[in-house]
């Protein structure tokens, strides 16, 4: 099992501010099948970055991921109010497995 | 658009069964295959099974796997998840969300399962 830990589990920031969240997997992700989510309470995750760097469709450019082999990251460059929820990392190359999350919270 | 809609959730004794369907619309659904995911309460997602297209091929969390079967419908637009043994540690949100190159690019709302006596 590729186990993906992510960090912070909190992240306390202002609305502006530049979240940077990081995933780290157990295992190599191979083609870097790595996606990102967003999760808001009482909301399913919507898929927000695939393929570790490319944006879903409708996705603001705010939002960007880079990384490879084990170490990718999910960069939001300038917070919006309805930016604040939980981030989950998901990857694809070997079955399917999540990562624990990160809450993005406000200051 | 694309549409998922679970049903089929409630409350079940341990040891108890339970089968959950979610209807697909929007898209050619024969075409892709279908994941079901869980959430228990206050904690993260956790993938439990996707069955591919045409339902040929069909893989499972360890958590699950021998306890729980999905399957598809292709002439209804229907996957469902059959789950027997029920455990207290399943209870949970069930969503289905739809396979694309394996990440999942829609998910419906969910559909709440909970194992109490």
């Amino acid at each position: 099992e590729n186990v993906l830990t992510q960090s912070p589990g909190t992240l306390y920031l202002s609305p502006g501010e530049r979240a940077t969240l990081s995933c780290r997997a157990s295992h190599n992700v191979n083609n870097n099948n790595l996606a990102w989510y967003q999760q808001k309470p009482g909301q399913a995750p919507r898929l927000l970055i695939f393929g570790a760097s490319s944006r879903a469709t409708g996705i603001p450019v705010r939002f960007s991921g880079s990384g490879s082999g084990t170490d990718f990251t999910l960069t939001i460059s300038r917070l919006e109010p309805e930016d604040f929820a939980m981030y989950y990392c998901q990857q694809y190359s070997y079955w399917w497995t999540f990562g624990q999350g990160t809450t993005v919270a406000i200051k | 658009q694309v549409r998922l809609v679970e049903s089929g959730g409630g409350v079940v004794q341990p040891g108890g069964s339970l089968r959950l369907s979610c209807a697909a619309s929007g898209f050619t659904f024969n075409s892709f295959g279908m994941h079901w995911v869980r959430q228990a309460p206050g904690k993260g997602v956790e993938w439990v099974a996707f069955i591919q297209d045409v339902g040929r091929n069909k893989y499972y969390a360890d958590s699950v796997e021998g306890r729980f079967t999905i399957s598809r419908d292709n002439s209804q637009n229907m996957i469902y998840l059959q789950m027997n043994g029920l455990r207290r540690e399943d209870s949970a949100v069930y969503f289905c969300a739809k396979d694309a190159w394996g990440f999942l690019d829609h998910w419906g709302q969910g559909s709440l399962v909970t194992v109490a006596s």
